[in-house]
């Protein structure tokens, strides 16, 4: 089985500061990682995604995260935030084929609030 | 257009009540989820299909029934036997199974 925990489950930054939404995950297969954001009301869109190669990935919005295997960690950065990023973010890993999970699995989001 | 489409938008349940939650998508898409998603809980599965005509339960099926009897359709009813229905309620697909999931706009249920 597989478990996210986000670590902070609200951020408040001020405008043009940077943010790092904190991610760890356990599983005992290996597992593909996600990013989501959740404006108000409204579905999850995709940020970015770790499936294999570099570590650093890079997403929409100017997002990027960093996969750390020994740490177990997938980290999302922000290195200037504006006030339209204020949103919940997911955190989710589905296991590599035959993990024996078919569902992702979510951490309990982080509500990233911009301050002006 | 390709995307994902979830009617209602906003739905009411009386007591007793079978409602069922409509998920669309034009993305040719194999595997269609249903997630429940309540505040401060993140998301938790309810159902999967990996392909027409199969589906199976994820975490937390009790009270809810689907059907999977066209690709691009995947219908939630959520039955009297859900006892605390009150959530929203995601939809999403992806090209099969462990692979990247794309998401619908919600319906949030609500009992009265």
């Amino acid at each position: 089985a597989q478990s996210v925990t986000q670590l902070d489950s609200q951020v408040p930054v001020f405008e043009e500061a940077p943010v790092e939404l904190r991610c760890n995950y356990s599983s005992s297969v290996s597992v593909y990682l996600f990013w989501y954001v959740q404006y108000p009301n409204q579905g999850l869109q995709l940020l970015l995604k770790y499936l294999s190669g570099s570590t650093l990935v890079k997403g929409i919005n100017g997002f990027e995260a960093e996969f750390n295997k020994s740490q177990t960690s997938f980290h999302l950065r922000k290195p200037s935030v504006h006030i339209s990023d204020t949103a919940e973010y997911f955190c989710a890993v589905i296991p590599h084929s035959g993990g024996g999970a078919d569902g992702l699995t979510f951490g309990k989001g982080t509500h990233l609030i911009i301050q002006p | 257009d390709g995307g994902i489409t979830q009617s209602p938008k906003y739905l009411f349940r009386k007591e007793g009540q079978n409602v069922t939650l409509s998920c669309e998508q034009n993305l040719n898409h194999d595997a269609m989820y249903w997630y429940r998603q309540d505040p401060g809980q993140g998301l938790r599965l309810i159902y999967y299909s990996q392909i027409v005509n199969d589906f199976q339960k994820g975490d937390i099926a009790e009270g809810y029934s689907v059907s999977r009897e066209k690709k691009e359709s995947f219908p939630l009813t959520v039955t009297s036997a859900q006892k605390n229905p009150t959530a929203f309620y995601l939809c999403a697909s992806s090209p099969g199974l462990q692979e990247t999931q794309y998401f619908g706009p919600g319906t949030r249920l609500l009992v009265l």
